[in-house]
């Protein structure tokens, strides 16, 4: 069974840092991995999609990295803004093609 | 071009009763997702369509869930009688081919009292 662990739960930064979130799985014959991003009371906002076959994606600001033989993910975020304040889930899509989430880490950027 | 819709975004009923929620995906998506979020927690798959054929619903409670997508479109969610434990967020997502990316839609908020 799949199970997807984000670290930290929770991140406070000054703005204009640079930070790394942390997902880790368990299970390494997956299909893709997708970042998303969630804002209080709201959806999933997909951020990016990284197929198995792939190192890494980048989007803007955001660079997602995937290590399948060591069963983890990173998303990295470049000069971190107060609007980047939201909570982010990694999640693991696997042969049932369903995804598999970690609990997000929440993020807050100070102004 | 649309995104994936819900409604209604916020529900409020008394435990015991019926309730239903709804879902248009992306025009062209073939597949169809109902997770379900807790607080605190991530989405956790209840069912999913590949076009109006139900191929995943193991995680599904089926004494009181159902849901239903009769034209490979629109579906429908319901819980029939609600408990105070089904208070949760209700999301629905789709995607366009296997192994694709999931959009999701706003989710409705559900509360049981």
């Amino acid at each position: 069974k799949q199970e997807v662990t984000q670290i930290p739960a929770a991140l406070s930064v000054p703005e204009g840092e640079n930070l790394v979130l942390n997902c880790s799985f368990t299970d390494s014959a997956i299909y893709n991995l997708q970042w998303f991003r969630q804002d209080p009371g709201k959806g999933l906002t997909s951020l990016l999609l990284i197929q198995s076959s792939q190192r890494e994606q980048t989007s803007g600001r955001l660079n997602a990295s995937l290590d399948k033989s060591s069963g983890r993910s990173t998303l990295y975020i470049a000069a971190s803004q107060p609007g980047d304040s939201a909570t982010y889930l990694c999640a693991i899509q696997g042969g049932s093609e369903k995804l598999v989430f970690g609990k997000g880490t929440k993020l807050t950027v100070n102004p | 071009e649309a995104g994936v819709v819900q409604s209604p975004r916020y529900k409020i009923i008394e435990k015991k009763q019926p309730v239903a929620f709804w879902c248009n995906p992306i025009s062209g998506h073939n597949t169809l997702y109902w997770y379900l979020q807790n607080l605190g927690q991530g989405p956790e798959l209840l069912i999913r369509y590949e076009n109006e054929e139900a191929v995943d619903d193991s995680q599904l409670p089926k004494d009181r869930f159902s849901a239903e997508r009769l034209k490979g479109v629109d579906s429908t969610l319901k819980i029939q009688p609600a408990e105070l434990g089904d208070s949760a967020v209700y999301l629905c997502a789709s995607a366009g081919d296997r192994g694709n990316e999931q959009f999701f839609g706003p989710g409705t908020r559900l509360t049981v009292l």
